[in-house]
This record gives structure tokens, C-alpha cells and sequence, in this order.
């Protein structure tokens, strides 16, 4: 069975700080895709990234990062020089590969606030 | 660009009335289409996809139906709301393998 967990209920930081999202999952297929979603105050889940089971290379977008490690089966997140607009819940998810559908599975999401 | 349209973005409705909740996507052929909520708890459930026009799969049993009578056209429906189907309600488009991308939700008060 597929799972992914956010251990992290809730995390607040003040502005300028560094602060890393945990993520991590199950699942026994080979092949799969996670990705992490950020749903601001208006509830729009907003896609940030997408990364493949193949793909273990970090990737950097501006002042958010990702760190796949496979061997911990991890897909962390971290905002470098967090701002209040940073402020909202976020999701970690994962899909197989394969097949007619690729059904999303989440985790129950981790609220970041940002203080000024 | 493909965009996805979800209405109404508020509603109350009393207990026992019949719930329509409507998403179209645009600008994208043979999508996936998914039926999401989302309770206070923050946790996402997938309530329903569909592959194609009739093909309607429910992931949990519920007072809920999904229907898809075209292409782009995804439809939440209840004959008699209760109380326990309040929620945010999201409906979210794929095309096999893809990230999925999401309406702007309804946020359903049953009273």
C-alpha cells in the first residue's frame, strides 16, 4: 500500500529564516512520481514540483530546494529566507506510475507560519 | 493554456437537499478527472475519478455520485446532503503521468 507522511502538524518561523518541510513515503513500486502542492488561505492547491523515482538529483527553484534521498524514501522541502507569503499548508504526494490513472495519495499537510 | 473552472466557490445548503457541484477544464482532450475533500482535519481524500466520459470510479463509499457527461465535464451530486458531507470540496484535472491541477474548490456548509 502507498502512504505518505507529514510528521510536522504544524511549524512557525519568523521571517528570513530557513525552514524544511519533512516527507516521507511508502510504497513498493519502482515506479512513482511525488510532488509537493502549497494551498495559501484561498484553499487553491497550487503545484510546485514534480519528481520521478528515477530522478534522485536535488532540484532549486529561486529560494525553495528539494532533497530526494530514495534510501530514507524521503522528498523533503525547504524554503531558504522564508517570507510571510510563504505562510499557507502544504502537501506532499505521490503516484504511481503506469496505468489508467495516476490517483494522487497526500499527506495530511504541514502549516507553515511566517511571522513578520 | 488548459485552465479549470469549479462553481460555486461558497454554498449552504440544509440537510436533505440535493447537492450539484460542476468543474470543466479547457485547452486539454481526454483528461483525467478527480473529486477531492478536504475536512477540517486538512487531510486530502479522493472521493472519485473518472478516465473518460461514463467512467466513473468511487474511491469510498459515501452519499456522494460522480458523473461525466463529457469530455471536460466532471459533476459531484448528492440527492440528500447530510450534515457530515460539509467540506472543501476541489476538483483537479491529469493527463496520465502528469502532475494534477486543481479548481479553486467549493467550500460546502451543510446546515
Amino acid at each position: 500500500a502507498q502512504k505518505v507522511t507529514q510528521a510536522q502538524t504544524e511549524i512557525s518561523v519568523v521571517e528570513k529564516e530557513d525552514v524544511t518541510l519533512d516527507c516521507v513515503y511508502e510504497t513498493r513500486d519502482t515506479t512513482y512520481y511525488l510532488f509537493w502542492y502549497k494551498q495559501p488561505p484561498s484553499g487553491e492547491l497550487v503545484f510546485l514540483i514534480r519528481r520521478n523515482s528515477f530522478d534522485e538529483q536535488n532540484e532549486i527553484s529561486g529560494r525553495y530546494s528539494w532533497n530526494f534521498q530514495k534510501s530514507t524514501s524521503s522528498f523533503n522541502f525547504t524554503i531558504t529566507a522564508s517570507q510571510v507569503v510563504d505562510s499557507a499548508v502544504y502537501f506532499c504526494a505521490l503516484t504511481l506510475r503506469g496505468g489508467a490513472t495516476n490517483k494522487l495519495i497526500f499527506g495530511t499537510g504541514t502549516l507553515l507560519a511566517v511571522q513578520p | 493554456s488548459q485552465t479549470i473552472h469549479q462553481w460555486p466557490a461558497t454554498l449552504v445548503q440544509p440537510v436533505g437537499s440535493p447537492l450539484s457541484l460542476e468543474c470543466t477544464v479547457e485547452g486539454t482532450s481526454n483528461p483525467n478527472l478527480y473529486w477531492y475533500r478536504q475536512a477540517a482535519g486538512r487531510g486530502l481524500q479522493l472521493l472519485f475519478y473518472s478516465v473518460g466520459i461514463g467512467q466513473i470510479s468511487s474511491e469510498v463509499p459515501q452519499n456522494l455520485s460522480a458523473s461525466r457527461p463529457q469530455d471536460r465535464q466532471f459533476i459531484l451530486s448528492s440527492k440528500k446532503l447530510l450534515l457530515s458531507d460539509s467540506g472543501f470540496y476541489l476538483c483537479a484535472w491529469s493527463v496520465h503521468g502528469n502532475e494534477a491541477f486543481f479548481g479553486q474548490g467549493t467550500r460546502l456548509t451543510v446546515v
